[in-house]
């Protein structure tokens, strides 16, 4: 049980589609944080909230993408118009700073 | 900009020896957490261990240990009698302390031999 849901677990999507992952925390965080892991690399940053503010973005988010926390528990983050390079693992996590960090098992997007 | 470097992009040792993990990282920070992560195959990236950078004694975890050297910007993780279970990727990470960014190295995969 990791504390943090993510779901689909894998997604195939043919390029230019739009697509959209979930993040649930099973407890209350108020921080919550989406990552994006490449293969080979180690997780990168791409935006947190704290409850439903979305409080900074990385420049890895690019207009494409688009992340939501609407009553500050679930989160959704869409990619619109795919890409190759948008293949990834998809990685949520909780907690705070200087603290425990729980992570999703993630959603694998292969764009094809 | 804070960055993590694990030289070691695999290693692999006998059951039940023990295994050194290294990470460097470059920081014009004083204060900051670091840690490391273990991520098995096809499962979810856990807390192995976490060192406040402000606490000389190094943070111990049954069998995980780390040698943390502040001066020296190292951050080494110690595995006394490996189990096939601690087979996984291994990433250092980084945050400043009132930072939001977790920076990761790139990992080390580690493979247990039974």
């Amino acid at each position: 049980d990791t504390g943090v849901s993510q779901n689909p677990r894998h997604k195939i999507t043919k390029r230019g589609q739009n697509v959209t992952f979930r993040c649930d925390p099973i407890s209350e965080h108020n921080r919550l944080y989406w990552y994006r892991q490449t293969l080979g690399q180690g997780p990168e940053f791409l935006t947190y909230f704290q409850n439903e503010a979305q409080l900074e973005k990385s420049r890895l988010l690019s207009d494409r993408f688009s992340a939501e926390r609407p009553k500050g528990s679930f989160s959704t983050l869409e990619i619109q118009r795919t890409e190759q390079g948008d293949s990834a693992m998809y990685l949520c996590t909780t907690g705070g700073t200087g603290g425990s960090y729980t992570f999703g098992s993630g959603t694998r997007l292969t764009v094809v | 900009a804070q960055t993590v470097t694990q030289s070691q992009p695999e290693m692999s040792v006998q059951e039940a020896e023990t295994v050194t993990l290294s990470c460097t990282y470059d920081t014009s920070e004083s204060n900051y957490y670091l840690f490391w992560y273990k991520q098995p195959p096809s499962r979810q990236m856990i807390l192995v261990i976490r060192q406040e950078a402000y606490k000389q004694q190094n943070a111990t975890e049954n069998r995980f240990s780390v040698n943390f050297q502040k001066a020296a910007k190292s951050f080494s993780l110690k595995i006394s009698d490996s189990q096939l279970g601690d087979t996984a990727m291994y990433f250092c990470a980084f945050i400043g302390r009132g930072d939001e960014k977790l920076t990761f190295g790139t990992g080390t995969r580690l493979t247990i031999i039974p």
